[in-house]
C-alpha cells in the first residue's frame, strides 16, 4: 500500500519569504500527484496536478515538482503572503481510482 | 467550475441513529469518493464509485455503506452511528481517463453523541 509522508508537519515563516513543502511516497508507480490546500474546517481546494509523465507544474506563485524515481515531490511557494496560511496536502494516485494522502503541512505566514 | 456540494456542513446525531450524508456533483463525473479526515490520520478512503450502482470498498469501509442511484449523487450511510464515527466527512469526484484530478466538497462535520 502506498504511504505518503509530509515534512515538516508545521511551518511558520515571515511574509515575503520563499518556501518549500516536501512530500515523499513509497511506491514510484503512480498515475499522478496532486497538491491541495485546506483552510480550517473547510474542504480541499486543488492547487496543482502533476501527471506521471510530467516533472513540474506551475500556477502563479506556486510550482510543484515530481521525481518519481526518488519518490518525492516539492511545492514551492514564492513571496509568501498571510493569505497563504493553510494546511497543504499532498495526494498520490497509484491505481487511477484511489488517492493516498499525506497528513499535511500546516503553514503560517506571519505579517 | 466544477461544483461538489454536500447536504450539511454540521450534523449532530445520537449513537445508534441511521445517518445519511449526501453528495452531489454537477460536472457529469464518473468517479465519486467518500473520505473521512481525522487529526493525525489524514484522509482515509471509505468507499468510491466509478459508475451508477457500482461501488468499491476503500481502506475503512466497516460501519458504512453507500448508494449511487444517479450519476450526480453519491450517498454515505452510517447504519448505526457510533461515537468513533465522529469525524469530518469529505466527498470528491473525478473524471477517469482525463488526469483523474479530484474535486472536493466543503465537508460535513459529524458529531455522534
Amino acid at each position: 500500500k502506498q504511504e505518503v509522508t509530509q515534512i515538516p508537519a508545521a511551518l511558520s515563516v515571515p511574509e515575503g519569504e520563499n518556501l518549500v513543502l516536501n512530500c515523499s511516497f513509497t511506491d514510484s508507480a503512480i498515475y499522478n500527484l496532486q497538491w491541495f490546500r485546506q483552510d480550517p474546517g473547510k474542504g480541499l481546494t486543488s492547487l496543482l496536478l502533476i501527471q506521471s509523465s510530467q516533472r513540474e507544474q506551475t500556477s502563479g506563485r506556486l510550482n510543484a515538482s515530481l521525481d518519481k524515481s526518488s519518490g518525492r515531490s516539492t511545492l514551492y511557494i514564492a513571496a509568501s503572503q498571510p493569505g497563504d496560511s493553510a494546511t497543504y496536502l499532498c495526494a498520490v494516485d497509484s491505481t487511477g481510482n484511489q488517492f493516498y494522502f499525506g497528513t499535511g503541512t500546516s503553514l503560517t505566514v506571519i505579517p | 467550475d466544477v461544483k461538489v456540494t454536500q447536504s450539511s456542513r454540521y450534523l449532530v446525531k445520537r449513537t445508534g441513529e441511521k445517518v445519511f450524508l449526501e453528495c452531489v456533483q454537477d460536472m457529469d463525473h464518473e468517479n465519486m469518493f467518500w473520505y473521512r479526515q481525522d487529526p493525525g490520520l489524514g484522509l482515509r478512503l471509505i468507499y468510491f464509485s466509478y459508475d451508477v450502482k457500482m461501488k468499491e470498498k476503500g481502506d475503512i469501509p466497516e460501519g458504512y455503506s453507500v448508494s449511487r442511484e444517479k450519476k450526480e449523487r453519491f450517498s454515505l450511510i452510517l447504519e448505526s452511528a457510533s461515537t468513533n464515527q465522529t469525524s469530518m466527512y469529505l466527498c470528491a469526484s473525478s473524471v477517469p481517463r482525463r488526469s483523474y484530478e479530484q474535486y472536493f466538497g466543503p465537508g460535513t462535520r459529524l458529531t455522534v453523541t
